[in-house]
């Protein structure tokens, strides 16, 4: 059993570019949360994704959006990057119906410049 | 979600158990416990969860008081690559989603050699 992947680890932009972040679920998980992190503080939830559908979302701006498609992997899509979307980001699948325990991915590195 | 209340930081010699406190006076009936710690720029890794019976895994031991208005997450032979930073999450768990984990700051254990 493959746990959550996410790509790629690290990743540097600037300032008004989009950035795309990808994410593999846990075998047979069929739910996604996507998370941000900043620097020395917990993780914020951004959203979820169950059935295609987002299900769910924190105190994050539209410029934030995601996909997840039908093998539950999922994209988070940032547009008009700011220097403080600088953060770890972390993907984190689930089984909807079951246990519902969220696992996490390694989390890929965004740095805005 | 209810509010938990962790120490800052916690020190631990190798070897010794590891007592880490947690207080949710805020607690709803429904709510359970979830314990995670993240390693340094790791993401989270899921430890152990319980509503209000104590559990125990090959990881941990949660022990939740009778009131559920406090636990405690025992690492029962602490050895150093324990050492991260512990979020004590309660939230709701149902089959229809939705249950996004609200991190706090957590507290960071060190163990000593």
């Amino acid at each position: 059993e493959t746990g959550v992947t996410q790509s790629p680890t690290h990743l540097i932009k600037t300032r008004g570019q989009q950035v795309t972040l990808r994410c593999s679920s846990q075998s047979g998980h069929n739910t996604v949360s996507w998370y941000q992190q900043a620097l020395g503080q917990g993780p914020q939830f951004i959203f979820q994704y169950y059935r295609e559908e987002e299900n769910g979302r924190g105190n994050f701006p539209p410029r934030f959006s995601g996909l997840q498609f039908p093998n539950y992997s999922s994209e988070l899509n940032v547009n008009a990057l700011e220097l403080d979307d600088s953060a770890l980001y972390l993907c984190a699948s689930s089984v909807r119906g079951r246990t519902d325990t969220q696992y996490f991915g390694p989390g890929t590195r965004l740095t805005v410049l | 979600d209810a509010k938990t209340t962790q120490p800052t930081s916690m020190d631990c010699a190798e070897g010794r158990a590891a007592n880490l406190p947690c207080n949710h006076s805020t607690i709803s009936g429904n709510e359970y416990v979830y314990w995670y710690r993240q390693i340094h720029s790791q993401g989270p890794q899921y430890i152990i969860h319980g509503l209000k019976n104590n559990e125990t895994n090959e990881m941990a031991s949660l022990i939740i008081t009778e009131d559920r208005k406090s636990s405690t997450l025992i690492l029962p032979h602490a050895t150093l690559r324990d050492t991260a930073v512990y979020y004590c999450i309660v939230r709701v768990t149902s089959n229809f989603g939705n249950e996004k984990l609200t991190f706090g700051t957590g507290t960071r254990l060190t163990i000593i050699p």
